[in-house]
């Protein structure tokens, strides 16, 4: 696709349900990551994966999250037994290169709501 | 999580003005990037920088990388409406890992009242 795709647009979660959010990157982009930006604050790293290689998941606050990208293409970030601390906009961006040195394109977002 | 120092963390503009916004860390960098964000979108990424010292312009906006490596400032000449957003900054370290990009918390530009 033209841009990087993330759905849904929008997750609103009862605390303790389990969600999964999507990322479509651009066509052919080997680099994919995943950040976290709390309301008024910066995004923040959670894990990066080369082709469907996961490189680094050091960001990821816990081991409720998990991430994964089987094919090398569309990636899925799972977020199990959610807590309100986890309510967040969770972007995703690709790159053509490897890493983000050069940096990249990010998609839209997913707000996730848990109440 | 690690964040780079960013100031201001929010100003006014009135049309026409110049403005300057600048990022600090504590940690030595081998890029620095400016992001914009808008309401309900992803950040789009304005400016690159690789080299300390480096001064590079994109239309209105220019970007220096700091000698030291630990700062970086982006200017805007001659503001329009559409430059309200906020504006992040972004470091990596080569001895870290290639996906991670560390931002700042964001100045938010907005427009005089």
């Amino acid at each position: 696709g033209a841009g990087v795709s993330q759905s849904p647009r929008y997750k609103v979660a009862k605390r303790g349900q389990d969600v999964a959010l999507r990322c479509d990157p651009i066509s052919g982009h080997v680099s994919l990551f995943w950040y976290q930006q709390a309301l008024g604050q910066g995004p923040e790293f959670l894990t990066y994966f080369q082709n469907e290689a996961q490189l680094d998941k050091s960001g990821l606050p816990s081991d409720r999250f998990f991430a994964e990208r089987p094919e090398g293409s569309v990636s899925t970030l799972k977020i199990q037994r959610t807590q309100q601390e986890d309510s967040a906009v969770y972007l995703c961006a690709s790159s053509s290169g490897q890493g983000a040195i050069y940096g990249y394109t990010f998609g839209s977002g997913t707000r996730l709501t848990v109440v | 999580g690690q964040q780079l120092n960013q100031s201001p963390q929010s100003m006014f503009i009135q049309e026409g003005e110049d403005v300057s916004m600048n990022c600090t860390s504590s940690s030595i960098f081998n890029t620095w990037l400016w992001y914009k964000q808008d309401p309900g979108e992803g950040p789009v990424l304005l400016i690159a920088l690789y080299k300390a010292g480096e001064l590079t312009s994109n239309g209105r906006l220019t970007a220096q990388f700091g000698i030291t490596r630990k700062d970086s400032f982006l200017n805007i000449s001659a503001s329009i409406p559409s430059d309200v957003g906020i504006y992040f900054c972004a470091g990596m370290n080569y001895g870290g890992s290639q996906g991670n990009l560390i931002f700042g918390k964001g100045t938010k530009l907005s427009v005089k009242p």
